[in-house]
């Protein structure tokens, strides 16, 4: 079945440090992939998403680009602060048919901390 | 734009106890899913609807699980006759039909005693 390997955490950083979390992911197929992010106390909600090869999600300083020589969407920020400490989830889901749309595997989850 | 609405937001239960969980979606959205969540561990889907109809099942909702959604818009997900290992946090996300991007509830944290 479908799966997704993250980047196990927990991250700390300084602010302004340069944030990486990898995360790949095994489909047949190629699926759409997702960075969803849970700040404390909040319900997931979706950072940035990619449809197909080559595309960059993007959103609030963070990037991602779907490399699909890899199957790999790694997450990025130049400049990390602390409002960004959160859960961050690596997503994909199929998007073959349109009747699949939603039904997600996440990975494990990365916890971010970002000190002062 | 009110969210996805879940309730309760904890639930502490005895072993071999139902429980009910509900979820208001948002109200234009006519897609609705169930996930499980473990401490440690990212969501994995239970089921979805689109309107009233129950769509697609995962192996992990056994026969004590069950979900509706009568009207095609709120759902519950009823639990019968609980284990410690249905302990987790029970989230619902909603999205229009066709749309990738899902809204999530705060989800109803269940602890089985």
């Amino acid at each position: 079945g479908d799966s997704v390997t993250q980047m196990e955490g927990p991250v700390t950083l300084s602010e302004e440090a340069f944030l990486t979390i990898n995360c790949t992911y095994t489909a047949t197929g190629y699926p759409s992939l997702f960075w969803y992010v849970q700040y404390p106390g909040e319900g997931l909600q979706l950072l940035l998403k990619a449809t197909k090869a080559d595309d960059k999600g993007s959103n609030k300083g963070f990037e991602a680009t779907y490399r699909k020589e890899t199957t790999s969407f790694h997450l990025e920020k130049g400049s990390v602060q602390v409002s960004d400490s959160a859960v961050y989830f690596c997503a994909g889901g199929s998007n073959a048919g349109g009747t699949s749309y939603g039904k997600l595997t996440f990975g494990q989850g990365t916890i971010l901390t970002v000190h002062p | 734009d009110t969210g996805v609405s879940q309730d309760p937001r904890h639930k502490i239960t005895k072993r071999g106890q139902n429980v009910t969980f509900r979820c208001d979606p948002i109200s234009e959205h006519n897609r609705l899913y169930w996930y499980r969540q473990t401490l440690g561990q990212g969501p994995e889907f239970l089921t979805y609807f689109q309107n009233e109809a129950q769509l697609e099942k995962s192996r992990l909702l056994s026969d004590r699980f069950s979900a509706e959604r009568p009207k095609g818009s709120f759902s519950t997900l009823e639990i019968q006759r609980t284990e410690q290992g249905d302990s987790a946090m029970y989230l619902c996300a909603s999205s229009f039909r066709g749309a990738e991007k899902l809204f999530f509830g705060s989800g109803t944290q269940l602890s089985v005693l």
